[in-house]
């Protein structure tokens, strides 16, 4: 059964502390995998797609990586406005659903 | 350009009646999927649109349905509404259906029954 897996649930970072999150991921074929923030009371937003392995993509702060089996959410030197809930989803070949995993909570203190 | 809207923001409805939730793609987009996200949660999918036809459908039961209109907005409808039904309900829209293009997601609505 297709799966997506984030850790941690959550993270707390100061200011400047850069970390990483980790999207670990089950499926048949991988299509594309897919990286989101959300805030608080608000849809999802659309940050990187990764198509296949040792691909990276890069935003501002933000840099994700992949590989044949998981996901690198990283974050560098990260401001409070970074703070959000950051999801990963995948779809898989054959199919048309996209699955999500959980989430990881952000708190950046100042 | 407007992003995915939809409507209404705020529901609050009773057990076992039914609710219509309204979502219109961003323009030129003729995909729509629906999510239903539950505190703490990832969104969890419900259907797909294409061209006005169902493409997948994910583990929910019959009590919820959808369809996609020839202007590509789309109606989620769901029946008997129990208290576990209670979620943020997410639309987003894509170019296309089934491929790998990134979906656009709008705010949602969040339905509370009571």
């Amino acid at each position: 059964e297709d799966q997506v897996t984030q850790s941690p649930e959550a993270l707390r970072l100061q200011e400047g502390e850069s970390s990483s999150l980790n999207c670990s991921y089950t499926v048949s074929g991988l299509r594309g995998l897919f990286w989101y923030r959300q805030d608080p009371g608000k849809g999802p937003e659309f940050l990187f797609t990764l198509y296949s392995a040792g691909e990276e993509k890069e935003k501002e702060r933000l840099k994700a990586t992949l590989t044949k089996k998981e996901s690198f959410l990283h974050i560098t030197a990260p401001k409070p406005e970074d703070s959000a809930t950051y999801l990963c989803a995948v779809q898989a070949t054959g199919g048309f659903k996209t699955i999500f995993g959980a989430g990881t909570r952000l708190f950046v203190k100042a | 350009d407007a992003g995915v809207t939809q409507s209404p923001t705020h529901l609050i409805k009773t057990r076992g009646q039914h609710v219509t939730l309204r979502c219109s793609p961003i323009s030129g987009h003729k995909s729509v999927s629906w999510y239903q996200q539950v505190l703490g949660q990832g969104p969890q999918f419900i259907f797909q649109y294409y061209e006005k036809e169902e493409r997948g459908r994910g583990n929910f039961p019959d009590r919820f349905s959808a369809r996609q209109f020839p202007n590509y907005s789309s109606e989620l409808n769901v029946n008997a509404l129990l208290l576990g039904d209670s979620a943020l309900y997410l639309c987003a829209s894509s170019l296309q259906g089934g491929s790998n293009q990134p979906q656009h997601f709008g705010d949602g609505t969040r339905l509370s029954i009571l």
